[in-house]
């Protein structure tokens, strides 16, 4: 399966301000994900970052908040922008494995904290 | 709305029981499920994957898959105080994306 470096680990921030999150698969894929979690909660997905394309957001989410760069099989960043503290989450990349009955690697994500 | 439903829990076990935990979907068009174990502070990790209806078994793992209900379990065997974690169902859609459970909070009491 892929090994995923995400940086960085855990930040804090000023409300108002930008963080950008960046995930580096040590393969070529294909799709990567951008999922959220917030406390206690379970993961949601944010969007589906595709290589030369525009991501692909879900219900909920909007390029000017979350917006994502993929500019090549191997790297994305996901930016979480003029932030608030309901931003304050846990922020994962993931990549598929391959065949169907391969499972998805996860980044070790990103703990952020907005104050 | 796709949907991935588990009970929260908290599931509470003693040392050297089965824990059982159960997952329904409502994407009829899922074609593969997994059970990730997460940690707490930690990212999901992948236990098992399964998507042949009946049961799949690796080592104290067991997963089993009913298609017709839209029914998904994990038991373990053997249940020890290092799978106290969290356990979250997965259903992938026919997008490709993963559509994920609650999770369910298991507790092994030694």
């Amino acid at each position: 399966s892929a090994v995923i470096s995400q940086k960085p680990s855990r930040d804090i921030c000023q409300r108002g301000t930008s963080l950008t999150i960046q995930c580096q698969v040590d393969s070529q894929v294909t799709m990567m994900f951008w999922y959220r979690q917030q406390p206690g909660q379970s993961l949601t997905l944010i969007a589906t970052a595709n290589q030369g394309s525009e991501a692909t957001y879900e219900s909920g989410f909007v390029i000017d908040k979350f917006p994502i760069s993929r500019p090549n099989l191997t790297f994305s960043t996901l930016t979480v922008s003029n932030m608030s503290p309901e931003d304050s989450s846990i922020y994962l990349c993931s990549v598929p494995g391959t065949g169907k009955n391969y499972g998805y690697t996860f980044g070790s994500g990103t703990r952020l904290t907005v104050v | 709305q796709k949907e991935v439903e588990q009970n929260s829990g908290p599931l509470s076990v003693p040392e050297g029981a089965i824990a059982s935990l159960n997952c329904t979907y409502s994407d009829r068009g899922s074609q593969s499920f997994f059970w990730y174990r997460q940690y707490s502070g930690k990212s999901p990790e992948l236990i098992m994957s399964i998507y042949s209806n009946g049961d799949k078994e690796d080592g104290r793992f067991t997963a089993q898959l009913n298609k017709a209900s839209q029914y998904v379990s994990l038991l373990i065997r053997d249940s020890q105080p290092s799978d106290s974690a969290t356990y979250l169902c997965a259903a992938r859609d026919q997008g490709g994306k993963l559509i994920f459970g609650q999770g369910t909070e298991l507790s092994v009491k030694p």
